[in-house]
């Protein structure tokens, strides 16, 4: 079974440019998450999505960062404009179904590496 | 805001001693989960504990949850440089498959 995909793995950019995220969740999970990893903190949750529909974005900094999946399937993050403290790993991770309870293990991507200039 | 406090942040062991890493909150999760992530990769599971008092061993590793389901602890018997790694605790809120995740225990074993 193909795991949760995400591109790029890495990304360097200047501060106030744009910068988007990519990633394919395994076939047939309902929920999606991305979460931020800021070196030598534990992942952040920013957005969970089910199916197509937001479930909770209350830690996504809505003036600077999107995100949408189109289908229920692959989702995009984006950052417009970046900033030096954006500079992270994001991580897109995946579940059968969020309202699962216990048996709602979430698999996650490598991540992608942001770096701000 | 629930938070997960994980201590220690940081340690450094030789190979076959055991190690125990705490994580702990003012809050109730419905359950809580352990991670182990490793350089460019994402976490992975180890194991969730759901009941208060559950206790659950994977090979060297012993996973505790506390009583009243708002601590847990992870016992590693006999280190081993593989052990090697970031362990990460996390709580979840309600049964919404939403994740607090503590800052992480970074374990270093050394042959």
């Amino acid at each position: 079974e193909a795991g949760v995909a995400q591109s790029p793995r890495y990304k360097i950019i200047e501060k106030r440019q744009s910068v988007a995220f990519w990633c394919n969740p395994i076939s047939g999970h309902a929920t999606l998450y991305w979460y931020q990893q800021i070196l030598g903190q534990g992942p952040k949750l920013l957005i969970q999505f089910q199916n197509n529909g937001v479930v909770d974005d209350s830690q996504l900094p809505k003036d600077r960062f999107s995100a949408e999946r189109l289908k229920g399937v692959d989702s995009t993050l984006k950052i417009q404009p970046a900033k030096l403290e954006d500079s992270a790993v994001y991580l897109c991770a995946s579940s059968l179904d969020s309202f699962a309870g216990a048996r709602n293990e979430q698999f996650f991507g490598p991540g992608t590496r942001l770096t701000v200039l | 805001t629930q938070l997960l406090e994980q201590s220690p942040q940081f340690l450094s062991i030789q190979e076959g001693e055991n190690l125990t890493v705490y994580c702990n909150s003012s809050s109730v999760f419905s359950s809580l989960q352990w991670y182990r992530q490793e350089p460019g990769e994402g976490p992975v599971l180890l194991v969730t504990v759901v009941t208060g008092g559950e206790v659950k061993k994977l090979k060297r590793l012993t996973f505790q949850f506390g009583d009243a389901r708002k601590d847990s602890s992870l016992h590693i018997t006999a280190a081993q440089p593989g052990d090697t790694g970031l362990y990460l605790c996390a709580g979840e809120e309600g049964n919404t498959g939403k994740l607090i995740f503590g800052q992480g225990t970074t374990l270093q074993v050394k042959p």
